[in-house]
């Protein structure tokens, strides 16, 4: 079946660096992708919407210079935050939407745990 | 505005007893999906099931079932004869029908099986 596949899957990072997820369609082709992140025991709240070839959509209250993505083609969707800082520790989890499929299944990637220390 | 509950916070029960999960959706929308995950410890999203809202046969498959009920807005989870590997934390989701994939979330419930 569809893949989708998240790295790296967990990552330590000191405080004011910046790091990158990658989130990748594996065996289709996705023409847009979601990141989403998850507190601890909490749910998963949509951050923004990829787009290939085209900027992202952000939810409001997601600070788009601080949470990078980029959607370079339709198979990698990257996320990068900037300047990271410890309150950005969360897990982000990507999901696509296949191009090629029937579209009305959403697949999610492994996941990406960011610890910022 | 689209909105899912799933007022059960956590639910604990014992090996081989059957428990429902609930889940009450809000939309304007005529046509959408419904969706159960299911999130193990290690993070990734499970896919379960997706029922479109103008397919209101209820669905089993192996020990689970789900009751889809347009009328009260629900789409409870059943796992019959629960096993240890059941404990996990489950999401109930909305998606608007034809929108590109984007998915709202319930708060999730954590059921814990005990042996």
């Amino acid at each position: 079946g569809a893949v989708v596949s998240q790295h790296p899957s967990r990552v330590i990072c000191k405080s004011g660096t910046s790091v990158k997820i990658e989130c990748r369609s594996l065996d289709f082709q996705a023409t847009t992708m979601f990141w989403y992140r998850q507190f601890p025991k909490k749910s998963l709240m949509l951050m923004a919407t990829s787009n290939e070839g085209s900027k992202a959509t952000y939810e409001q209250g997601v600070e788009k210079d601080k949470f990078l993505i980029n959607h370079a083609s339709l198979t990698l969707s990257t996320l990068t935050v900037t300047s990271a800082h410890p309150e950005d520790s969360s897990f982000y989890i990507c999901s696509a939407r296949s191009r090629d499929r029937e579209g009305n299944t959403i697949y999610f990637g492994e996941g990406s745990w960011l610890t910022v220390v | 505005a689209q909105k899912v509950t799933q007022a059960q916070t956590e639910i604990s029960v014992v090996e081989k007893e059957d428990v429902t999960l609930d889940c009450v959706y809000e939309t304007r929308d005529t046509t959408y999906y419904l969706f159960w995950y299911k999130q193990p410890p290690s993070g990734e999203l499970v896919f379960l099931i997706r029922r479109n809202s103008f397919d209101e046969q209820n669905e089993i498959s192996g020990r689970y079932s789900w009751n889809f009920q347009k009328s009260t807005s629900s789409f409870n989870f059943t796992i019959t004869a629960s096993q240890v590997v059941d404990s996990a934390v489950y999401f109930c989701a909305l998606r608007k029908f034809g929108n590109t994939g984007k998915l709202i979330f319930g708060q999730g419930t954590t059921l814990q099986v005990k042996p």
